[in-house]
């Protein structure tokens, strides 16, 4: 069954903490993933797609890596802004159209 | 650009109460979803439409609800009767294939 596992279910980092949030798969097929932003109340943000294994993305303190089995999402020196629930998503067999998403990481950072 | 929006933001009836959503979807995107969203989950899809049909509607529980999207843009969700397991966020998103956007959802509460 594919499946998408995000960890930690929390995190509460002080300001300027770097870390890392992971998203694992056992996706058939993998091919690419997604992540998103959540701020509550709201629906998700995209931030990336993620197409191959070996391929990263940049956004202001955000950067996203994708292996075979797995992505992370760093977060350099992060801001109270920043806090919010990270969510991944990975496309199932048949094309990009359906996704399975994890179940979110969410994120405290402290001023 | 107008992103997707949804009516209404909040919704609390009675359970065996009838209740609908209503999603416009950003122009041109022939992709529409409809997600439930329960606190602390990832969304769920419910059902996907490729402009008029819908392709992809295995999670949805035809007892009760119940969908259209008629001339491939505007979509409608319906639930009759709610019951009290359906209080949840319910998102629509839309897509040319790729990424999804989402709107802001609709926080149904069912008493």
């Amino acid at each position: 069954e594919d499946q998408v596992t995000q960890s930690p279910e929390a995190l509460r980092l002080q300001e300027g903490e770097s870390s890392s949030l992971n998203c694992s798969y056992t996706v058939s097929g993998l091919r690419g993933l997604f992540w998103y932003r959540q701020d509550p109340g709201k629906g998700p943000e995209f931030l990336f797609t993620l197409y191959s294994a070996g391929e990263e993305k940049e956004k202001e303190r955000l950067k996203a890596t994708l292996t075979k089995k797995e992505s992370f999402l760093h977060i350099t020196a992060p801001k109270p802004e920043d806090s919010a629930t990270y969510l991944c998503a990975a496309p199932l067999s048949g094309g990009y159209q359906k996704v399975t998403f994890g179940t979110g990481t969410k994120l405290q950072v402290i001023p | 650009e107008a992103g997707v929006v949804q009516s209404p933001r909040y919704k609390i009836i009675e359970k065996k109460q009838p209740v609908a959503f209503w999603c416009n979807p950003i122009s041109g995107h022939n992709t529409l979803y409809w997600y439930l969203q329960n606190l602390g989950q990832g969304p769920e899809l419910l059902i996907r439409y490729e402009n008029e049909e819908a392709v992809d509607d295995s999670q949805l529980p035809k007892d009760r609800f119940s969908a259209e999207r008629l001339k491939g843009v505007d979509s409608t969700l319906k639930i009759q009767p709610a019951e009290l397991g359906d209080s949840a966020v319910y998102l629509c998103a839309s897509s040319l294939g790729g990424e999804q956007y989402f709107g802001p959802g609709t926080r149904l509460t069912v008493t």
